[in-house]
């Protein structure tokens, strides 16, 4: 089983509409989530944290089920500027502060 | 915001050179920066942990004699990919962690190599 999955899509979304990704980990004991947006051929750049009790930035909603080990991310009223690569990323913690990326959703939005 | 520089950008190089790729931190001060490679629509992967005056960590399956890393500086290190084949061929990110308590990781802009 991969540490991070995510749905690959694509997923293409008409604009204005409201557009939900999931991602799963595997280590139970991981600390720390994040969700990371990837233009093509270009470096990931942090879109949001994802904290235990969810949290938003504008349009974008992040929430965490540590019972069911996964993440997710909501955008809402979509933009044709969202279109990009959706990263889901993970942070075990305890000293080990490496990054593991999921593969990435894909997402394009549709004028 | 903080920000990580690559160079070169984008590199061609001929199979069995030598191709270095530097990462630098131009406004903050990073003890350890990372290494990543990313193929066609796949995720980043990461390759090793390079630690400012010391010796990097490389994950598994990555030839520690065939990517040369060295972190100089605080603000500086360097991957060598060494005598290149085109399996090589790759997008290279290296990132940065800020030496300050958010640890925040900031993302260089890539290199693109081509090994013909």
């Amino acid at each position: 089983r991969k540490e991070v999955e995510q749905d690959p899509g694509p997923f293409n979304v008409p604009e204005g509409a409201t557009v939900a990704f999931n991602c799963t980990y595997s280590n139970s004991a991981s600390q720390s989530f994040f969700w990371y947006r990837q233009d093509c051929r270009k470096e990931p750049k942090l879109l949001m944290s994802v904290y235990s009790s969810g949290n938003e930035d504008g349009r974008f909603t992040a929430q965490l089920n540590r019972a069911s080990q996964y993440i997710s991310l909501l955008i809402r009223d979509s933009k044709l500027s969202d279109s990009a690569t959706y990263l889901c990323v993970v942070i075990l913690g305890f000293g080990n502060e490496k990054l593991t990326f999921g593969t990435g959703t894909r997402l394009t939005i549709i004028p | 915001g903080a920000v990580v520089s690559q160079h070169p950008s984008r590199v061609i190089c001929k199979s069995g050179t030598s191709v270095k790729i530097e990462c630098r931190s131009l406004d903050f001060q990073a003890t350890t920066m990372f290494w990543y490679r990313q193929f066609p629509k796949q995720s980043l992967m990461l390759m090793a942990t390079s630690n400012e005056g010391s010796k990097a960590t490389y994950e598994q399956g990555v030839e520690k004699d065939k990517f040369l890393i060295n972190h100089a500086s605080l603000t500086l290190s360097t991957l060598t990919v060494t005598s290149a084949h085109p399996e090589d061929s790759s997008f290279y990110i290296c990132s940065a962690r800020d030496n300050t308590a958010s640890k925040t990781q900031y993302f260089g802009p890539g290199t693109r190599l081509l090994v013909l």
